[in-house]
């Protein structure tokens, strides 16, 4: 079945460093990937997308392109800020009709001191 | 903020009792699934509820069910709660590629 794979935590960076997160999928079809992020306390909010290969899905500073040749979907910010400190989820759906279930990594908790 | 709300926002239940989640979704979504996120993990799909049909299930029990109603909100129901139902419960709609998260319900079964 499809499933991700994400680079275990935690991470502990200082204010303005380079985050790197590595994802890797394996899936059927042609899934769409995501990147979600879970501040403290709080409900998944969706950061970024990409849905067929070479896509780069970017928001907020954070980028990720869906790399179909390596089956992979890393997310990179150059600078991070102390607000940044969250866990980011890598998820994947089928894409197919009525297959929009999401398939999640088991998270990689961030966090950034000033 | 994406629009969809849950309730309650926590809970305590003893095990054996049987509980009810509830979700309203993002306005115009008429696909809702339900995500079960333990401490420490991913989240994991229960189900999914198309037009008030179960198009989808997880590996989850007969004991987790659900229903979708006209206006697209949602149920979930657990019969004889165990303690590893202890979880956070998400509700999340879609709309096009993107599903919408709500805030979620922590369940504490002790």
């Amino acid at each position: 079945g499809d499933s991700v794979t994400q680079m275990e935590g935690p991470v502990t960076l200082s204010e303005e460093a380079f985050l790197t997160i590595n994802c890797t999928y394996t899936a059927t079809g042609y899934p769409s990937l995501f990147w979600y992020v879970q501040y403290p306390g709080e409900g998944l909010q969706l950061l970024l997308k990409a849905t067929k290969a070479d896509d780069k899905g970017s928001n907020k500073g954070f980028e990720a392109t869906y790399r179909k040749e390596t089956t992979s979907f890393h997310l990179e910010k150059g600078s991070v800020q102390v607000s940044d400190s969250a866990v980011y989820f890598c998820a994947l759906s089928g894409g197919r009709s009525n297959d929009y279930k999401l398939s999640f990594g088991a998270g990689t908790t961030v966090t950034v001191r000033a | 903020e994406t629009g969809v709300t849950q309730s309650p926002t926590h809970l305590i239940k003893t095990r054996g009792q049987q509980v009810t989640l509830r979700c309203s979704s993002q306005s115009g979504h008429n696909t809702v699934s339900w995500y079960q996120q333990a401490l420490g993990q991913g989240p994991q799909f229960i189900f999914q509820y198309y037009r008030e049909e179960e198009n989808g299930r997880g590996n989850f029990p007969p004991r987790f069910s659900g229903l979708q109603f006209p206006n697209y909100s949602s149920e979930l129901n657990v019969n004889a709660l165990e303690l590893d139902d202890s979880a956070l419960y998400l509700c999340a709609s879609r709309g096009g590629y993107e599903q919408y998260f709500g805030p979620g319900t922590r369940l504490t079964v002790t």
